[in-house]
């Protein structure tokens, strides 16, 4: 079985660009999460979808953060513009639809770098 | 106050030490508690989960609640070099559609053969 899939690795853009993540959950895992760590910080939630529907995007910093689920399957998150301190390590994380929050499988995480 | 402290380390033990790794927390509501291992340019991988308080055992490690102490800990036996890794507790309340992990900073151990 293939894992959490994320694009791109790393990625160092200027402030004030645009930069697209991508996740590909595991195959028919309804649930898909995003988090972030910022340098120093702990990991901390950013939003969850059930297939391709926002259920909880509380953790979301702010308007600039945009999470898309395209059908249910892989996910973007987009932000634009960038500023300094998105810096830090985006992780997207899958588990199954009967799954109590507990057994999520992570992806190993996009480096985003804003200079 | 933070919701889960963790002391960040780092941790070096020599190979075959037991370790102790813990977690202490302020919300009362967490009822799931889990630990996981990541390693270098990895993501978190899920070692164990425990759901309110008590003890499990899976091989060598042993993850226990406290509730009432708010304090949760990770021991690993026989330690190896293979365990060097920062492990992350986390937790979650047990809300219907709740599925937010609250993370600690997690603690890098280093095991030296």
């Amino acid at each position: 079985e293939a894992g959490v899939t994320q694009f791109p690795s790393h990625s160092v853009i200027e402030k004030g660009q645009t930069v697209t993540l991508r996740c590909d959950p595991i195959s028919g895992h309804d649930n898909l999460y995003w988090y972030r760590r910022v340098m120093g910080k702990e990991i901390k939630f950013l939003l969850h979808f059930v297939k391709e529907s926002k259920q909880d995007e509380s953790g979301m910093p702010n308007n600039r953060f945009l999470a898309e689920r395209t059908g249910g399957t892989y996910s973007t998150l987009k932000v634009q513009p960038a500023e300094l301190e998105d810096s830090g390590v985006y992780f997207c994380a899958s588990s199954q639809a009967t799954d109590r929050g507990y057994g999520y499988t992570f992806g190993s995480g996009t480096r985003l770098t804003v200079v | 106050q933070k919701e889960v402290e963790q002391d960040p380390g780092p941790l070096s033990v020599p190979e075959g030490a037991i370790v102790s790794l813990n977690c202490t927390y302020s919300n009362s509501a967490f009822q799931y508690f889990m630990w996981y291992r990541q390693y270098s340019r990895k993501g978190p991988e899920l070692l164990m989960y425990t759901y309110s308080s008590g003890n499990k055992e899976d091989g060598r490690f042993t993850a226990q609640v406290d509730k009432s102490s708010k304090y949760i800990s990770l021991f690993i036996r026989d330690s190896q070099p293979s365990d060097s890794a920062t492990y992350l507790c986390a937790m979650k309340n047990s809300g219907a559609g709740s599925y937010q992990l609250t993370f600690g900073k997690g603690t890098k151990l280093s095991v030296i053969p």
